[in-house]
């Protein structure tokens, strides 16, 4: 079957940086997203894979390897906005839909 | 430009009630497409819209649940009659392209069946 597994929850501490891991077991793979969430808003794009290797924008970047059906957003310089929820998504074919991780809550403290 | 509006954000029915999510998509948008969280799981996909055609309905759970949009701009999901399973976070989401480079979501509506 499908299935997405991220963390459930991750503390750091403002400055530090922090990496949310995600493994996925899809019947086939076009790339992987991750978007942010905070409570009650609109889920919203940070970035996308769909080859090997490192992206980077600003304080995130992605990470994937295919081979390891693997990837991982690294956040940098984390600030106290950074608080939110984080999915990875898998597309796995030409369909426009989205396999969706349960998300990880993200816990900044001072 | 503005985002993708839904409405009503929250919804309170009780069991056997109908009910109507509309979604307004980001203009020129052909893209269209609704999810839905049910508490504490995953987000889950349940159809795509280009335009007025439903492109991929594959994730709709049941025939209690009726999608349209009429003229290729807003949508509604309709659920009738509504069962305790069907609270969740519903999202709309739109996109120009095929949305692999992101899709704008709305912020969801919350529905609670009792």
């Amino acid at each position: 079957g499908q299935s997405l597994e991220q963390p459930s929850e991750v503390t750091a501490v403002e400055g530090a940086i922090v990496q949310i891991n995600c493994t996925y077991q899809t019947s086939g793979f076009y790339g992987l997203s991750w978007y942010q969430q905070h409570d009650g808003g609109a889920p919203t794009f940070l970035s996308y894979n769909a080859l090997d290797g490192l992206e980077e924008t600003g304080r995130f970047s992605s990470f994937l390897s295919r081979s390891d059906s693997y990837g991982y957003l690294l956040l940098q310089e984390l600030q106290m906005k950074d608080s939110a929820s984080y999915f990875c998504a898998v597309r796995e074919d030409s369909n426009y839909q989205l396999i969706w991780g349960a998300g990880t809550k993200l816990i900044i403290k001072p | 430009e503005a985002g993708v509006t839904q409405f009503p954000s929250h919804s309170v029915i009780e069991k056997g009630q109908t009910v109507t999510l509309r979604c307004d998509p980001i203009s020129g948008h052909d893209n269209l497409y609704w999810y839905r969280r049910v508490m504490g799981k995953e987000i889950k996909f349940l159809l795509h819209f280009v335009k007025e055609s439903k492109q991929d309905e594959s994730g709709m759970p049941n025939n209690r649940f009726l999608a349209e949009r009429t003229g290729g701009t807003y949508s509604t999901l309709k659920v009738q009659p509504a069962e305790l399973e069907d609270s969740g976070v519903y999202f709309c989401a739109s996109s120009q392209g095929d949305g692999w480079y992101g899709y704008t979501f709305g912020s969801g509506t919350r529905l609670t069946v009792v």
